[in-house]
Order: C-alpha cells, then sequence, then structure tokens
C-alpha cells in the first residue's frame, strides 16, 4: 500500500523567509501527488497537484512544489513566508484501487513569527 | 458556485448512540468520498461513493455505514460510537475517478 511520510511535526520560520516542507512517499509507479493546506476549525484546501510531465508544478498562494523521483520527494516551498500562511500543511498520494483514494501523511504545523 | 458543504457542523454524542452525517459535492460532481481525521493526525479514508455504490471502503469496521442520493449527497452513519470515534470527518467530492478532491469544512463529532 502507498505511504506518506512527512518528518517534520512543526516548523517555525519568520516572516519573509523562505520555507520548505519535506515529503516522502512510497509508491511503484508514477504518483499523483498532492498538497494541501487545513487552517485551524476549517477543511482541506488543494495547494497544488502533479500528476505528470514538468517536474516543478506552481499552485496557489505563491507556493510550488518539486517532484523527485529518485529521492520519492514532493517537497513543499514558498519563497517568502506571509503571517497568513501559518497553518497545516499536508502531502498526499492518490492510492491504487477501485476508488480514487487519497492517502494523507500526518501534517507538518507550520508557525509563523513576526 | 457552491463548494462541498457539510452538516451539521458540530455534533456530541454518548457512547453507544447512532449519528448521521450530511455531505452535498460541489457543483458538477459526481463522487463523494469521506475521510476521518482525528486530533494531530492526517486524514484516513473511510469510503467512497459513485452512482450510488460504495466503490472502495477503508480500514473502518461496519459501524460505518453510508449511502449516496441520486442527487450524489451523501450520508455517513455510525452506529454504537466509540469514544475514539471522536474526529473530525471531512467529505469531499470529485467528477468520475478524478483524485482531485475538494474537501467541505467537516463535522467535529465528539463523543462523550
Amino acid at each position: 500500500a502507498q505511504s506518506v511520510t512527512q518528518p517534520d511535526i512543526h516548523i517555525t520560520v519568520s516572516e519573509g523567509a523562505s520555507l520548505e516542507l519535506r515529503c516522502n512517499y512510497s509508491y511503484g509507479a508514477t504518483p499523483y501527488l498532492f498538497w494541501y493546506v487545513q487552517s485551524p476549525g476549517q477543511g482541506l484546501q488543494l495547494l497544488l497537484k502533479y500528476f505528470s510531465g514538468d517536474t516543478l508544478v506552481q499552485g496557489i498562494k505563491g507556493f510550488e512544489a518539486e517532484f523527485k523521483r529518485s529521492q520519492s520527494s514532493f517537497n513543499l516551498r514558498k519563497p517568502s513566508v506571509h503571517w497568513s500562511d501559518a497553518a497545516e500543511y499536508f502531502c498526499a498520494v492518490g492510492d491504487t484501487g477501485t476508488a480514487s483514494k487519497l492517502t494523507f501523511g500526518t501534517g507538518t504545523r507550520l508557525q509563523v513569527t513576526l | 458556485d457552491a463548494g462541498v458543504t457539510q452538516s451539521p457542523t458540530h455534533l456530541i454524542k454518548t457512547r453507544g448512540q447512532q449519528v448521521t452525517l450530511r455531505c452535498s459535492p460541489k457543483s458538477g460532481h459526481d463522487t463523494v468520498s469521506w475521510y476521518q481525521q482525528a486530533l494531530g493526525q492526517g486524514p484516513q479514508f473511510i469510503f467512497q461513493y459513485y452512482e450510488e455504490e460504495e466503490r472502495q471502503r477503508g480500514n473502518f469496521p461496519d459501524r460505518f455505514s453510508g449511502h449516496q442520493f441520486p442527487n450524489y449527497s451523501s450520508e455517513l452513519n455510525v452506529n454504537a460510537l466509540l469514544l475514539g470515534d471522536s474526529a473530525l470527518y471531512l467529505c469531499a467530492s470529485s467528477p468520475g475517478f478524478s483524485y482531485e478532491q475538494y474537501f467541505g469544512p467537516g463535522t467535529r463529532l465528539t463523543v462523550t
């Protein structure tokens, strides 16, 4: 079965600093990969997705992610963090089977200091 | 264009009781998935419905059941509630077999 690992439970960055959130996946073929963001008490919002093609994908809110097959990684980046980016970030992989199931990591909580 | 809506927002139940959660998918979407998100965890797949049939089920007991209606809305039912069922229940919708899923705000279930 597919799995996703987010090694960092909690990250703190200063406003204006760059950000990188790590995600590693376990999957045999080319995976479908996603990053979602969850603000407190809210549902999940899709930031970006990778299906195939260009390994650097752009998303909403200035986020980007790079798919690296050799490292089984799909790290999320942002060049300059804003205080409003403080939230929980989840990486997910599209799982195989009879349904379009998503398997999520345990999330990384981002704190932004002013 | 309304997104995915869920009701109720919050719910408090007692152990042993039964609960029904509701979900209306995003306009144009015909597939509904349900996820359970325990505190401090990522969402866990419960099941997915398409054309009123359960397409796939995650590792959840039979106490968890669902239904999809002809208008694509869906219900999640949980019987014989346990304390461990306390969680945020998320509904997601998508068109057909797309992995690109749109989530609702969730229903926070507390079992006492």
